[in-house]
């Protein structure tokens, strides 16, 4: 059966820092991965996703994120982070009916 | 082009009443979804739907119905609300061909059943 796991339920990252947001996932067959992005309020938010071919995907608003087979792994990052990027993020894996597995997400809180 | 619309914002019901989330996309996209988000919570699929006419059940659909008489809209609808039921309700689309696409949310729905 797939699923996703999001170990880190919350973080927070000083303005400018680095950020690193960890997913696994279970899945049988070749994982379509996902990133997305809710902003308090709202839907979500495409950033990133993955079908195949390079492993390092780029998405909107500087993230990306890399797709580690070994060890099921999508794990999300950006080098520098904004006041702006302070939402819920949450990481999911697409079957092949096209239904969405998310995982449980994680909060960003980015202090100036 | 507005993309996935869902009415209303907010609604209070009381328990064992029925009402009907409304979602409309005009992106011409023949997969739809709906999805409830409870509080810590990632995403949980109801209902889903690959074209018109067509729709099968998602992860928790017990206490949901849905209908999909034309591309554009896919009702969900609620017959006896439980507080069980208390939750933010999204709406999706995507168009597909292939293989899994990425998939449009609506703003989403808050409901409380009391």
């Amino acid at each position: 059966a797939q699923s996703v796991t999001q170990p880190d339920i919350h973080i927070t990252v000083s303005e400018g820092a680095s950020l690193e947001l960890r997913c696994n996932y279970s899945y049988g067959a070749t994982p379509y991965l996902f990133w997305y992005v809710q902003s308090p309020g709202q839907g979500l938010q495409l950033l990133l996703k993955y079908f195949s071919g390079d492993t390092l995907v780029q998405g909107i608003k500087g993230f990306e994120a890399e797709f580690k087979r070994s060890q099921s792994s999508f794990n999300l990052r950006k080098p520098s982070v904004h006041w702006s990027d302070a939402a819920e993020y949450f990481c999911a894996v697409g079957t092949g009916a096209n239904n969405l597995f998310f995982g449980t997400g994680t909060r960003l809180t980015v202090i100036p | 082009n507005a993309g996935v619309t869902q009415t209303p914002k907010f609604r209070i019901l009381k328990i064992g009443q029925s009402m009907t989330l409304q979602c409309t996309q005009d992106m011409n996209h023949n997969y739809m979804y709906w999805y409830r988000q409870d509080p810590g919570m990632g995403l949980k699929l109801i209902y889903y739907s690959v074209g018109a006419g067509i729709t099968d059940k998602g992860e928790v659909p017990n206490g949901y119905n849905v209908s999909r008489s034309t591309t554009e809209d896919f009702p969900l609808r609620l017959e006896l609300a439980a507080p069980s039921q208390t939750s933010v309700y999204f709406c999706a689309s995507s168009y597909v061909a292939g293989g899994p696409d990425t998939q449009y949310f609506g703003p989403g729905t808050r409901l409380t059943v009391l």
